[in-house]
């Protein structure tokens, strides 16, 4: 079955840091770009980052730039998304998703999980 | 960015009605503009993609038209899984962006 299952959420303080995991099964990381896309409670989506399948192309939201990281563990066939400097507005579910239909600069998403909620409160 | 406006906010519906939700781009994006509908507590879901096309899956009560700056989304008979909220997504240029939303529910 292909999916993904997302965690390491959970609450955190404004300024501490998070990592996220993406782990898929029934297909292999590397062989698509993929994507965190963010929903704050109650509200709509936000594209945050993606990674090229080779790697080698990585792009941030200009709201998450310097402060968040993504990567991918092969062996693992594990997606990540390292959250620094934790701001209260970060506070959001978190999707990993697969690009699929492209423009040839930009694409549609793939949801194959269900998200891990991220809550950044004092 | 580009900005995605989506109107309505809310729609009141019964199932059997069709229902039409529009989607204005800040710019011209061409045809790249996707539908998605949400479940509360699930991912969205990719229903139309290319303004017009359906994605693999999808019933046919769904349709898109448009291009340039203005999209609409129709459902021809809504049925009870539709009660959601459906976003629209330019990808046009990065960074995607996407609607506010429009929560279709029962009337």
């Amino acid at each position: 079955q292909v999916q993904v299952v997302e965690s390491g959420g959970g609450v955190v303080q404004p300024g501490t840091s998070l990592k996220l995991s993406c782990e898929a099964s029934g297909f292999t990381l590397n062989s698509y770009v993929m994507h965190w896309v963010r929903q704050a409670p109650g509200k709509g989506l936000e594209w945050v980052s993606l990674m090229s399948h080779d790697g080698s192309n990585k792009h941030y939201a200009e709201s998450v730039k310097g402060r968040f990281t993504i990567s991918r563990d092969d062996f693992k066939n594990t997606l990540y998304l390292q959250m620094d400097s934790l701001r209260t507005e970060d506070a959001a579910m978190y999707y990993c998703a697969v690009e699929n239909h492209s423009s040839g600069r930009c694409a549609t998403f793939d949801y194959r999980g269900q998200g891990t909620l991220v809550t950044v409160s004092s | 960015d580009i900005q995605m406006t989506q109107s309505p906010s809310t729609l009141s519906a019964s199932v059997g009605d069709r229902v039409t939700i529009t989607c204005r781009a800040s710019q011209s994006i061409s045809h790249w503009l996707a539908w998605y509908r949400q479940k509360p507590g699930k991912a969205p879901k990719l229903l139309i993609y290319e303004a017009s096309t359906l994605e693999s899956g999808v019933p046919s009560r769904f349709s898109g038209t448009g291009s340039g700056t203005e999209f609409t989304l129709t459902v021809s008979s809504l049925q009870p899984d539709d009660f959601a909220t459906y976003y629209c997504q330019q990808y046009d240029v990065y960074s995607p962006t996407f609607g506010g939303g429009t929560k279709v529910e029962v009337k």
